[in-house]
């Protein structure tokens, strides 16, 4: 399963962004597809997880309000979206898809897109 | 949810065997055998290297084994390689609502 994702951005504080992650309708017919964040303090941190099939979501809740997950499975593609950026979602944010079964593990990874929020 | 606990770091030298623990609690790493392990190279995504507590996916060595004791997971890397030098992470399952809680990260140095 390849998950092509959308370039770095760098945005102002209280900007907006909507990042993606390309797969194929296959996998979006089949796989649940989640974002990771990843910061240098932080490590790893799950922030969601979509079935695009049904739009079944999880939110951790950490994350819930601050961001949106999405997909269009008629493209194969899945967003996380922020209405209101701040300094402190700056990281890089991978997609990651897992298979239907719950308790899967995510077994196929983007390369990452860089969130850079700064003034 | 709290993130799991690795220690910071683990050092072996080649040929040597390495174990990284990943300690959580009961609704999490004692509760479910769905552990997992990822490798992760810097600049690089996190590899996928060890599902359900012991559970290689194809084309990973057999060096990589994993196990859990009541709230502890291990990963153990035997005959350490040059190659095995980054950063691991486990990450547990804690209920549909909750599906992936990560654990700090250690890096491994071969020396």
């Amino acid at each position: 399963v390849q998950l092509v994702q959308s370039g770095a951005e760098l945005k102002k504080p209280g900007e907006s962004l909507k990042i993606s992650c390309k797969g194929s309708q296959y996998t979006f017919s089949t796989y649940w597809i989640g974002w990771v964040r990843q910061t240098p303090g932080s490590g790893l941190e799950w922030v969601a997880i979509m079935r695009p099939a049904d739009f079944s979501t999880r939110y951790n809740p950490s994350f819930e309000g601050q961001v949106t997950i999405s997909a269009d499975s008629s493209i194969g593609t899945a967003y996380l979206q922020w209405n209101t950026l701040q300094a402190s979602d700056t990281g890089v944010y991978y997609c990651a898809g897992r298979r239907a079964v719950d308790g899967s593990p995510f077994d196929s990874w983007g390369l990452g897109t860089l969130v850079t929020v700064s003034s | 949810q709290s993130a799991l606990t690795q220690p910071r770091s683990v050092s072996g030298s080649p040929g040597q065997s390495v174990t990284i623990s990943c300690t959580g609690t009961y609704t999490d790493v004692g509760r479910y055998n769905f552990v997992s392990w990822y490798q992760q190279y810097a600049g690089k995504p996190p590899k996928l290297i060890i599902s359900d507590v012991s559970n290689r996916p194809s084309g990973v060595p057999e060096r990589f084994s994993g196990s859990k004791s009541g709230n502890t997971a291990s990963l153990t890397i035997s005959g350490l390689q040059p190659d095995d030098e980054a950063e691991y992470y486990c990450c547990a399952y804690a209920g549909t609502w909750y599906p992936y809680v990560f654990g700090t990260g250690t890096q491994v140095i071969v020396l």
